[in-house]
């Protein structure tokens, strides 16, 4: 499956620790979207990257969230410091250097937060 | 900035019936509009999008949609619905020229009843 990898699928926290969210992009893709989807609401746009850059991250809440996309590996969304309010399903896109081709989403990564 | 509006959080048809759902749009320039189809606890798939060019635009799955400006709408519909239709669907918007950044509607789930 060359799609959209997002892990781990589900992920519990208590409030107070580190929520880390990994997504690898389609192969060939060098953009990645971050998205959060609360119970009954639609995707919020949170940020997009490129390899070693943040293009817009005009969506990302201003503390305790942060997001990298490095030159190896997998993109990472980190939410420090949980709290109750965090617990949403979080979904990563990528599209490839075109950014006028459609985005592919993974599963996401559902964050429940006890 | 854009915004967009899904009429009806659940629809229900039976099958072989019409499908409609509607999506109203807005945006202060020229907008990209897409369907995207979500199955639970998966991620979203791309139905259809509407980039500028014809104003009836034809998806996956017998899905079409077309753009009317003059009423700022881009319903999805569909024929005859089949059993494997039932999902949450979601329209989204971004300004023309560029497809990040996506605006999404808070969705519409379909049920088909046999």
């Amino acid at each position: 499956n060359a799609g959209v990898m997002q892990n781990p699928r589900h992920l519990v926290r208590r409030r107070g620790q580190e929520a880390r969210l990994r997504c690898s992009p389609m192969k060939g893709h060098s953009h990645v979207y971050w998205y959060r989807q609360l119970p009954e609401e639609g995707l919020k746009f949170m940020v997009y990257l490129q390899k070693e850059n943040i293009i817009d991250e005009s969506g990302m809440p201003k503390e305790r969230f942060s997001a990298e996309f490095p030159k190896e590996g997998p993109s990472i969304l980190r939410i420090q410091q949980v709290v109750r309010g965090d617990s949403a399903a979080y979904f990563c896109a990528s599209s490839p250097k075109d950014s006028n081709q459609p985005q592919h989403f993974g599963d996401g990564t559902r964050l429940s937060i006890l | 900035a854009q915004s967009v509006t899904q009429l009806g959080s659940h629809v229900s048809v039976s099958e072989g019936a019409l499908v409609l759902l509607r999506c109203n749009y807005s945006s202060s320039v020229p907008p990209y509009l897409f369907w995207y189809v979500q199955y639970p606890n998966q991620g979203l798939q791309l139905l259809l999008k509407y980039t500028s060019a014809a104003t009836l635009v034809k998806g996956i799955n017998g899905f079409e949609a077309e753009f009317k400006k003059s009423e700022t709408s881009f319903h999805l519909t569909k024929p005859s619905a089949h059993m494997s239709d039932a999902a949450e669907y979601f329209c989204a918007v971004t300004r023309g020229g560029s497809n990040y950044k996506l605006t999404f509607g808070k969705g519409t789930l379909l049920t088909v009843n046999p």
